[in-house]
């Protein structure tokens, strides 16, 4: 079964400084992964995914098999990243789409 | 809005009744899903659809049940409502594989 993990609940950092946000996975076989956020009042969206190799707003994501990883990264946290974020796995062959719990980020001015 | 539209927003029921809720999309997505939202969880996967009539479970199916009669609705049903199901309610849509989901404004159920 596939199953997506994000260790931090809650994460907070100042403007400027670097931001990570964890996710790894489990799933035998070759993953479709993606990192999606919730703004406040907004739907769920799309941030970036795995296969497009893209940095959206800032942020970007290194699938990593051998630690079945694919943490969300940006340099420098600006107060507009506050948000919800959900890490989701989509397995190759299958269309079921499992999230984690989710990561609050938090950035303080 | 990418043309889905969840309905009810907002509902309360009371312990025992029988509610559905409608995701509808006007983009022939062939992929449609259902999940739960709450705190210290994220998103679980309750059922999905891969066509007209084909639907399989998600990881907290228990106390669901969904059809999907059309392309473009997928209906989701708790049979005898129960405290454990208030949360709030997602559908997504995709044409599949690694493509884009795109999600309903949500659904916040309270069963009381």
């Amino acid at each position: 079964a596939q199953r997506v993990t994000q260790p931090e609940k809650l994460l907070s950092v100042f403007k400027g400084a670097p931001v990570e946000l964890k996710c790894n996975y489990s799933y035998s076989g070759s993953p479709e992964l993606f990192w999606y956020v919730q703004y406040s009042r907004q739907r769920l969206q799309l941030l970036l995914r795995h296969i497009s190799r893209e940095s959206i707003k800032g942020f970007t994501a290194d699938l990593n098999k051998g630690e079945t990883s694919f943490h969300l990264k940006k340099p420098f946290a600006q107060e507009e990243d506050s948000a919800m974020y959900y890490c989701a796995l989509s397995g190759s062959g299958n269309n079921d789409m499992r999230f984690g719990a989710g990561t609050r980020l938090t950035v303080k001015p | 809005d990418a043309g889905i539209t969840q309905s009810p927003r907002h509902k309360v029921t009371e312990t025992g009744t029988p509610v559905t809720l409608r995701c509808h999309q006007t983009e022939n997505h062939r992929y449609m899903y259902w999940y739960r939202q709450d705190p210290g969880h994220g998103l679980r996967l309750i059922h999905y659809s891969y066509g007209v009539k084909d639907t399989d479970k998600g990881e907290v199916s228990d106390g669901y049940s969904v059809s999907r009669s059309k392309t473009e609705d997928f209906l989701l049903t708790l049979e005898s409502a129960t405290s454990s199901q208030t949360s709030v309610y997602f559908c997504a849509i995709r044409t599949g594989g690694n493509t884009e989901a795109f999600f309903g404004q949500g659904t916040r159920l309270t069963v009381v």
